[in-house]
C-alpha cells in the first residue's frame, strides 16, 4: 500500500468552472476526511466520511461543494462554479476504526488554482 | 468554541540544539485527543506524536517529548538533538472526543540551521 493519493496534484482553473477532486484512502480505512489548507494556516475541516456515510459537514463547505464516496473506498470532492477564495490545497486523509486516537494519514494534497 | 493556537510562527534551531514550540487550545470537552503534525515542504503531513488527556504521563517518541498541562490546556513541543531533516512546518491539533476531524492551529515554521 503507497498511501492516501490525491489526484490531481495541481489544478488550474478559470473562475466559474467546475473541478473535481479525487482521494483514494488506504485500503480498509473507514473513515475518510477532507481539509482545506491556504498559505501559511493550519488545515481546516471540511467533511467527512465514515464508510459510504457523510457524517459531518463544516459550514465551510458551501453549496457550491459536494463530497461523495461510493462504496467507501475513493472520495471526490466537487467545487461549481469556482471562485478565487477556492484557491487552496485541499488534502485528504484517512483513519481505521472509530477510536479518535488514531492515527489520521495524509495524502500529499491538490493544490488549486482559480484564475 | 474549540480552537487551537500557536503563537510562535516561525522559529529556528542550530543543529543538535533543543527547541520548544508552544501550543494552547479551549475545548469544554474532558476527553480529547492531542497531536503534534510535521508538514515538510512539498511532502505530506505526518504524525510526530500524540497524547490522550486522560493520561498524565507525557508522550514521547524518540527525540520528541510533549509537556501536556491539561488544567493550563498548554501541549508544547520538545525537539531534542534537532536534525537538518526536523525543517518543518509543524501543528499543533486536537480531536474532540467522539468525533473524528482535528482541528489544526496556524503551525509554527521551524529551520534548523546547520
Amino acid at each position: 500500500d503507497t498511501g492516501v493519493s490525491q489526484n490531481p496534484r495541481h489544478k488550474i482553473t478559470k473562475r466559474g468552472q467546475n473541478v473535481t477532486f479525487r482521494c483514494d484512502p488506504i485500503s480498509e480505512h473507514n473513515r475518510l476526511y477532507w481539509y482545506r489548507q491556504t498559505l501559511g494556516q493550519g488545515p481546516e475541516f471540511l467533511t467527512y466520511f465514515q464508510n459510504e456515510a457523510q457524517l459531518e459537514k463544516s459550514r465551510l463547505l458551501s453549496d457550491r461543494f459536494s463530497a461523495e464516496r461510493p462504496k467507501g473506498s475513493f472520495s471526490t470532492l466537487e467545487i461549481q462554479r469556482t471562485e478565487q477564495g477556492d484557491s487552496a490545497m485541499y488534502l485528504c486523509a484517512s483513519s481505521f476504526t472509530r477510536d479518535p486516537s488514531t492515527e489520521a494519514f495524509f495524502g500529499q494534497g491538490t493544490r488549486l488554482t482559480v484564475v | 468554541a474549540q480552537t487551537v493556537t500557536q503563537s510562535q510562527p516561525e522559529m529556528s534551531v542550530q543543529e543538535a540544539e533543543t527547541v520548544t514550540l508552544s501550543c494552547t487550545y479551549d475545548t469544554s470537552e474532558n476527553n480529547y485527543y492531542l497531536f503534534w503534525y510535521k508538514q515538510p515542504p512539498s511532502r505530506q503531513m505526518i504524525l510526530v506524536i500524540r497524547q490522550e488527556a486522560y493520561k498524565q504521563q507525557n508522550a514521547t517518541e524518540n527525540r520528541f517529548s510533549v509537556n501536556f498541562q491539561k488544567a493550563a490546556k498548554s501541549f508544547s513541543l520538545k525537539i531534542s538533538d534537532s536534525q537538518l531533516g526536523d525543517t518543518a512546518m509543524y501543528f499543533c491539533a486536537f480531536i474532540p472526543s467522539n468525533t473524528g476531524k482535528l482541528i489544526f492551529g496556524q503551525g509554527t515554521t521551524l529551520q534548523v540551521k546547520p
